[in-house]
């Protein structure tokens, strides 16, 4: 099984400000790596699929990169409605799996 | 736009089967999308449980892989999942997810069951 850690586990910013989020996996899945927002209470949705595209309504604010075993997602602006757990998947090879998460929130 | 709904039992006694239904809404399941579930154990990350064509070509979690099975019913618009011996470590919500393809991300999701396991 490919894994995936994120880091940090947490982090807390302020609102304006520029958050980055890692990810790594144990081995390469060249750019098949997506991001996911889940806000309290609801189903995961998605932010950036193939590493670095955005998905359809997702603010510009967003944004993916990386390649082979590292990927970032970054936050430009921080908004108070970014609260939320971000994490990523591999979708390179099954089984599927994810990072363990890195919870938000805002100063 | 595609929408998942998935409905079930909430609630399974250890050592039962758990079953859950996914209703698609918006395509047809034989559109070719490759359909499955993902879990959440209250608090915790997500984990892929397995995804289904049409065809009925399956692929699982091979930690869960002994106990688990989908199935889909075209006729209904649905696919299912079985999953057997249950216990409390099973307790989560589970996610109905579409993905055009093997690579492709999931999206969307449903808003997910929760379901326990509880004597």
């Amino acid at each position: 099984d490919i894994q995936m850690t994120q880091s940090p586990s947490s982090l807390s910013a302020s609102v304006g400000s520029r958050v980055t989020i890692t990810c790594r996996a144990s081995q390469s899945i060249s750019v098949y790596l997506s991001w996911y927002q889940q806000k309290p209470g609801k189903a995961p949705s998605l932010l950036i699929y193939g590493t670095s595209n955005l998905q359809v309504g997702v603010p510009l604010r967003f944004s993916g990169s990386g390649s082979g075993t590292d990927f970032i997602l970054t936050i430009n602006s921080l908004q108070p409605e970014d609260i939320a757990t971000y994490y990523c998947q591999q979708s390179y090879s099954v089984p599927y799996t994810f990072g363990q998460g890195t919870k938000l929130d805002v100063k | 736009q595609v929408q998942l709904q998935e409905s079930g039992s909430g609630s399974v006694k250890p050592s039962e089967t758990l079953s859950l239904t996914c209703t698609v809404s918006g395509s047809s399941i034989i559109s070719g999308s490759f359909w499955g579930w993902v879990r959440q154990p209250p608090g915790k990350g997500l984990e892929w449980i397995g995804n289904i064509y049409h065809s009925g070509n399956a692929y699982y979690n091979p930690s869960l892989k002994s106990r688990v099975s989908l199935s889909v019913d075209a006729s209904k618009n649905q696919i299912s999942l079985r999953l057997t011996s249950v216990t409390a470590a099973d307790t989560a919500i589970y996610y109905c997810v579409s993905t055009a393809n093997e690579r492709a991300p999931f999206d969307p999701w449903g808003q997910g069951a929760l379901v326990t396991v509880s004597s």
